[in-house]
């Protein structure tokens, strides 16, 4: 079975510092992973995602992504974080196939000015 | 990129009383969608996988007569929470399948 581990229920990071909101996953086969975000009351907006080549994947609002299958992980960071990037943040994963996407706990995101 | 249109954003209706919810992929045919309920600090859960033409796939511990979904186009599927109860109140998101999976806005559902 699929499953995603968001570790911290909260990261707190001062505006222009780098951020890292980390995940890690379990699935049979390759994965394809996802990072959305979510803001108040609001559906989920897609970061990034990985399906296969390059470890590090660039996506939406100068996030970025790596893949490391050796760690089963997949850590969504950010050189320098904004106030505006404070929201609930998740990853998922899905298998070969893409089937349902199953969802971590999420994380949620403070940037203090 | 593609977008996967929700109605209505939020909903306060009756206990008793039943609440339907749309969701339509506008630019792109979805022969998949998926809906999902999340509580307040909570991840998202899935419902159900909607097959246009086809019945619904529920997922365990989901009423599948409480929770009705119809998925009569490509671009149109409805999930309707029939007989609603308070512990009904929460936030509704839908899902479209393409390359990648998009989302609509969600619907706030409250139950007095």
């Amino acid at each position: 079975a699929q499953s995603v581990a968001q570790p911290e229920d909260q990261v707190n990071v001062a505006e222009g510092n780098p951020l890292t909101v980390k995940c890690t996953y379990s699935v049979s086969g390759n994965p394809y992973l996802f990072w959305y975000v979510q803001y108040p009351n609001r559906g989920l907006q897609f970061l990034l995602k990985y399906i296969t080549g390059d470890n590090l994947v660039k996506g939406s609002y100068g996030f970025e992504a790596e893949f490391n299958k050796s760690q089963t992980s997949f850590h969504l960071k950010k050189p320098s974080a904004l106030v505006s990037d404070s929201a609930l943040y998740f990853c998922a994963v899905t298998g070969t196939g893409f089937q349902k996407l199953v969802f971590g706990t999420g994380t949620r995101l403070l940037v203090s000015p | 990129g593609a977008v996967v249109s929700q109605h209505p954003s939020w909903v306060i209706c009756k206990s008793g009383t039943s609440v339907k919810i749309e969701c339509r992929s506008l630019d792109f045919q979805a022969t998949t969608m998926f809906w999902y309920r999340q509580f307040p600090k909570q991840s998202l859960m899935l419902m159900a996988t909607s097959n246009e033409g086809s019945k619904a796939t529920y997922e365990q511990g989901v009423e599948k007569d409480k929770f009705l979904i119809n998925h009569a186009s490509l671009t149109l599927s409805t999930l309707t929470v029939t007989s609603a109860h308070p512990e009904d109140s929460s936030f509704y998101i839908c899902s479209a399948r393409g390359r990648e999976a998009f989302f609509g806005q969600g619907t706030r559902l409250t139950v007095v």
